[in-house]
């Protein structure tokens, strides 16, 4: 069965930066493409980045609403994402999924998603 | 950018067919993905590549895609249908999400 698991939201303040973790089990991590997503309260869904896999020489790609302040890397030996996200502001507020990215360029799997509150 | 077109909402009468559009420019030349988001969860793919059911996902759910419209349709609406439902495309290298659409089972 496939996992995502997210860990590492809370409060942070404006200007803040915070580190976001995603454990993955179930499937071979590392042939993937992983995203995030996030969704802020009330609101709908919102595509934040990607990550390729090794043969794509992990390249990653951006929303524009986020490029420049957020980073995507991944583990493969851990089978890990994650999410590192600098200069936070009040509309980062949401709650981020780890998404695994399938044939199709569908997201097929998702965490539970972990809740990011920009505040001060 | 691109933009998906969604109604805020849609209602069903219980056992009936409810249609949920996703309007785009030439969408018909996408793959589009449908999600299904219940309160409190996370979203859940419910049809890939316009009208593909990942294993697990009842026959009810069906979609299709043409020129400027997806659509999905779901047959036999039930209580336990009530949810969000999101359109979701790739263009430029960007993933694209509509609005979302509220399902109202009544």
């Amino acid at each position: 069965e496939v996992q995502l698991v997210e860990s590492g939201g809370g409060l942070v303040h404006p200007g803040g930066s915070l580190r976001l973790s995603c454990a993955a089990s179930g499937f071979t991590f590392s042939d993937h493409y992983m995203d995030w997503v996030r969704q802020a309260p009330g609101k709908g869904l919102e595509w934040v980045g990607r990550i390729r896999n090794k043969v794509n020489s992990y390249t990653t790609e951006y929303a524009a609403s986020v490029k420049g302040t957020f980073t995507i890397s991944r583990d493969d030996s851990k089978n890990s994402l994650y999410l590192r996200m600098n200069s936070l502001k009040s509309e980062d507020t949401a709650i981020y999924y780890c998404v695994r990215g399938s044939s199709g360029r569908s997201f097929d799997s998702w965490g539970q998603g972990t809740l990011v509150t920009v505040s001060s | 950018s691109y933009d998906l077109t969604q109604p805020l909402s849609v209602s069903v009468t219980l056992g009936q067919t409810a249609r949920i559009s996703c309007g785009g420019n030439n969408i018909g030349s996408k793959s589009v993905h449908w999600y299904q988001q219940k309160p409190g969860q996370a979203p859940v793919l419910v049809i890939y590549r316009d009208s593909i059911r990942p294993s697990g996902i009842p026959d009810k759910f069906s979609g299709s895609n043409s020129l400027n419209r997806a659509t999905l349709t779901i047959s036999g609406a039930q209580a336990g249908d009530e949810a969000d439902y999101y359109c979701q495309v790739w263009d430029s290298g960007s993933a694209v999400f509509g609005g979302g659409t509220k399902l109202t089972v009544l």
